[in-house]
């Protein structure tokens, strides 16, 4: 069966430092995977998507990119966190749906 | 901007009524229709799934579809304390999934 693996569950960052949110996927082959946002009460902001190795969507210009490094890797990264960074951070895998990591809680200070 | 909206409640309802939870779509080229529940904290889990003009029931669950309206609706029968969560609905739109805002239902026992 499939899975997904998201770390950390929480993290606290200053302001300015930089940030590296990790996602796997076992189990499955060539998946579309995802970045989602969700700030406090919010929906969820698609952030970026990706349908292969290499291949990434941005939805929403700001701060953070990308990168697809392996078939079911996928890597959320900044180089400087802004205080409005701060969220519910979920990737997601599917080929049609998507089926969501645990999630990072994300407080930037 | 393709976009999917909900009201986003909250919607009360008493332990054993239907709750009825609406979505609209803007994206007349959309094929693939999902319904998410999500406890306070936690990631969003699938729980319905819908591609054809209609209905498709799972259990206590009927998802409908009406590509002509542009609508999608999820009903929840015999509802349940431990229905109370925040129900987001999902769109396909080229690759993405784009969510709705949600809406919080509150189950009263």
């Amino acid at each position: 069966s499939q899975t997904i693996h998201q770390w950390p569950a929480t993290l606290v960052q200053p302001v300015g430092s930089p940030l590296s949110l990790e996602c796997t996927v076992e189990g499955t082959s060539n998946p579309n995977l995802y970045w989602y946002r969700q700030a406090a009460g919010r929906g969820l902001q698609l952030l970026f998507y990706s349908v292969g190795i290499g291949q990434i969507s941005s939805e929403v210009p700001q701060n953070l990119s990308a990168s697809r490094p392996q078939d079911r890797q996928f890597i959320l990264s900044s180089k400087k966190l802004l205080l409005s960074d701060s969220g519910f951070y979920l990737c997601a895998w599917g080929k049609g749906e998507a089926f969501f990591g645990q999630g990072t809680r994300l407080t930037v200070v | 901007q393709k976009e999917v909206e909900q009201n986003s409640g909250p919607l009360s309802v008493p332990e054993g009524a239907i709750a009825s939870l609406n979505c609209t779509y803007s994206d007349r080229g959309s094929q693939s229709f999902f319904w998410y529940r999500q406890y306070s904290g936690k990631s969003p889990e699938l729980i319905m799934s819908i591609y054809s003009n209609g209905d498709k029931e799972d259990g206590r669950f009927t998802a409908q579809l009406n590509k002509a309206s542009q609508y999608v609706s999820l009903l929840i029968r015999d509802s349940q304390p431990s229905d109370s969560a925040t129900y987001l609905c999902a769109v396909d739109s080229s690759y993405k999934l784009i969510f709705g805002s949600g809406t919080r239902l509150l189950v009263r026992p």
